[in-house]
């Protein structure tokens, strides 16, 4: 069976500094995608970025990256300067190829963002 | 462009009566998904279903909650005597084809938090 486990339920950060947010899953699939999802106290969920994992090189979007480790089956979040709005829940996410709509989330980490 | 819409955004039921919440895709989406979240906790795959059919159905309890996209209209989430328990923020998402693919990422709505008393 397939897990994710985020083992920091909670983070904070002064603005403008950097975090990173850790993940780690465990399946036996080859191909797979995994994603971090955001939810800001609106409870909406936002896509924050995603990786295939076929791909080596770590996937970015403006301040957000990640450090896809294959082999250690960890998937990290790095947030640079960070901002006020980032203040949020951020969920990490799991799904294999052949799946039919099951997307696997680990518990969250809530991460505050202070001025 | 719309997104997916939910309604209601809140909902309060007593026990043993029947909660029913609504989904409708965002325009040119034919898949949609329903998930749970519990306090403190991630969400949880609930039931996958393209129009008038149900393709994965695994993570839905056996009794009381049921769902169904039909042809026209929106996705619904059915739970009939609903207990404390079920007190919980329920998501739709969807997506334009099946979410195993990396092209589909899924979009959510803001979830309908539905509180038993």
């Amino acid at each position: 069976a397939q897990t994710v486990t985020q083992s920091q339920p909670e983070m904070s950060v002064q603005e403008a500094e950097t975090v990173t947010l850790s993940c780690t899953y465990d399946t036996s699939e080859s191909n797979y995608y995994l994603f971090w999802y955001k939810q800001p106290p609106s409870r909406q969920m936002i896509l924050v970025i995603r990786q295939e994992a076929y791909k080596q090189q770590n996937a970015t979007e403006n301040r957000f990256s990640v450090n896809f480790q294959k082999a250690a089956k960890s998937f990290s979040l790095k947030i640079s300067d960070s901002q006020l709005g980032d203040t949020a829940m951020y969920f990490c996410a799991f799904i294999y190829g052949g799946s039919q709509g099951n997307l696997i989330f680990g518990k969250g980490t809530k991460l505050s963002v202070k001025p | 462009n719309a997104g997916v819409m939910q309604n209601p955004r809140h909902l309060v039921r007593r026990r043993g009566q029947e909660a029913r919440l609504r989904c409708s895709p965002m325009k040119g989406h034919s898949h949609v998904y329903w998930y749970r979240q519990l306090p403190e906790e991630g969400l949880k795959f609930m039931v996958y279903l393209q129009k008038e059919n149900i393709i994965d159905e695994s993570g839905m309890p056996k009794e009381r909650f049921s769902a169904e996209f039909p042809k026209e209209g929106p996705s619904i989430l059915r739970i009939q005597q609903v207990v404390r328990g079920d007190s919980a923020a329920y998501f739709c998402a969807s997506s334009p084809v099946g979410s195993g693919s990396s092209h589909s990422p899924l979009h959510f709505g803001n979830g309908t938090r539905l509180t038993v008393t």
